[in-house]
């Protein structure tokens, strides 16, 4: 079938590298932030979260880094395996003058050559 | 299982036969929404439900419309579908609006309007 994965950033990586997918997010007022994976044929599913109050959130082999200063967000992958290919939304919401609607980036393809 | 629901998986219909897409949670989930993702542009909210019987436009509504009689279904209706409507649609739901919750997509349904 057609891929989401058409048009989009991509991120080509070795197995067991490390992978860095980084996402600039547009309302300084957001305060909530979530990643997304969706593999081909499939809806996007949850990978993390982080809250505005926080800089740094770790969980089994992601970490997400929240730099609100530039209004940048990145996802990082340690150990990349081939399952990891997808594609990566990182997403928005929240904070006063924010909105409860998450937005969401237009994602990247991750890519994980054996 | 937790889970979001949504019916058909495939569809490929004619320009103006109305046409109905079902999705149903089995989360007792109060906010419920929906997307179409189309190549390079991401996903986009159609419409949302804060609770049942409480509805509002997201940012592409033209064409389409919603209901929400029940809290575990939101059904999206196409009245009179046109080419522009074929894309991949995702119903997602989540346990309230506020700002500190994920959502949970369904698999997604493609759709073809010729």
């Amino acid at each position: 079938g057609e891929s989401v994965g058409l048009h989009l950033p991509t991120l080509s990586v070795q197995e067991g590298d490390n992978s860095i997918i980084n996402c600039a997010y547009s309302n300084s007022a957001s305060d909530y932030f979530i990643w997304y994976k969706q593999e081909s044929g499939k809806g996007p599913q949850f990978i993390i979260d982080i809250r505005s109050n926080m800089d740094k959130r770790q969980g089994q082999r992601v970490t997400v880094l929240l730099n609100k200063t530039v209004k940048h967000l990145s996802l990082q992958i340690a150990a990349t395996q081939p399952g990891d290919s997808a594609v990566y939304f990182c997403a928005e919401k929240g904070g006063v003058g924010g909105s409860y609607i998450p937005t969401f980036g237009r994602g990247t393809s991750l890519i994980v050559h054996p | 299982e937790a889970q979001v629901t949504q019916n058909p998986r495939y569809l490929i219909t004619v320009t103006g036969k109305k046409l109905t897409v079902t999705c149903s949670q089995n989360m007792n989930h109060e906010y419920m929404s929906w997307y179409r993702q189309d190549p390079g542009l991401g996903l986009r909210q159609i419409y949302y439900s804060m609770n049942v019987e409480v509805t509002d436009k997201g940012d592409v509504p033209e064409g389409y419309k919603v209901s929400r009689k029940e809290k575990r279904n939101f059904p999206l209706i196409l009245e009179s579908p046109s080419p522009n409507q074929t894309s991949l649609y995702f119903c997602a739901s989540s346990f309230s609006a506020s700002w500190n919750t994920e959502a949970f997509f369904g698999q997604g349904t493609r759709l073809t309007v010729v």
